[in-house]
């Protein structure tokens, strides 16, 4: 079975750019997570969905990044107007949340480095 | 306020020696503590999980020790090999919380033949 895939690999940006990101869960995951990773630390969450609909996006810097999964499959996570702090890997997750078959199982990542 | 907080940022010890990670958390709420290996350019990958009803959980060379009144844990890793030269994250949970894990800053081990 398919792991968690995204794309691209990586990407390097000038300040000002707009930059997506896409990730394809693991097929009947219903949970899909955006994490950032910033160099040494572990991942913060960004975002994250049921099926289509966001649970929580509290944690998204919203005036400059969007996330969107609109059937509940692929995802999408776009920065608008990227900085040089965004420069980090960005990682999707996804998880079937049934009783105990909880574990979120990770993408390679996406790692970004805005100049 | 960091609630997951792993005391190493880095650990080095030689080839068959034990490991010791250690992680604490401030959230009494935390029910469920997973660890997570991950490995240059890879996605963090689950190791060993515990919940909180327990004190102890091992699998193979990994085991996870829990104390729940000192709100602190770690993860032992016997007979150490070069292969296991990864970052090791402590992430936390709440129950009902849609799965939303809260991680650790990492510990880098370094296993040295």
């Amino acid at each position: 079975e398919a792991g968690v895939t995204q794309s691209p690999r990586y990407a390097v940006l000038q300040e000002g750019q707009a930059v997506s990101f896409w990730c394809d869960p693991i097929s009947g995951h219903d949970t899909l997570y955006w994490y950032q990773q910033p160099r040494d630390q572990g991942p913060q969450l960004l975002v994250y969905f049921r099926d289509e609909a966001v649970i929580d996006n509290s944690q998204l810097p919203s005036d400059r990044f969007s996330a969107v999964r609109p059937k509940g499959t692929n995802s999408t996570l776009k920065i608008q107007s990227a900085k040089q702090g965004d420069t980090a890997t960005y990682l999707c997750a996804s998880s079937f949340d049934w009783g105990n078959q909880d574990t979120q199982y990770f993408g390679p990542g996406t790692r970004l480095l805005v100049l | 306020q960091q609630q997951v907080r792993q005391s190493s940022q880095s650990l080095t010890v030689w080839e068959g020696e034990t490991a010791i990670l250690n992680c604490s958390y401030e959230n009494s709420a935390f029910d469920y503590f997973p660890w997570y290996q991950q490995f240059p350019g890879e996605g963090p990958a689950l190791l060993i999980a515990i919940r909180s009803v327990s004190d102890k959980k091992e699998d193979g060379r990994f085991t996870i020790f829990f104390n729940k009144r000192e709100k602190n844990l770690s993860l032992h890793i016997k007979d150490s090999q070069p292969g296991d030269s990864a970052t090791y994250f402590c992430a936390a949970r709440i129950s009902g919380s849609f799965n939303k894990l809260t991680f650790g800053a990492g510990t880098r081990l370094a296993v040295c033949p």
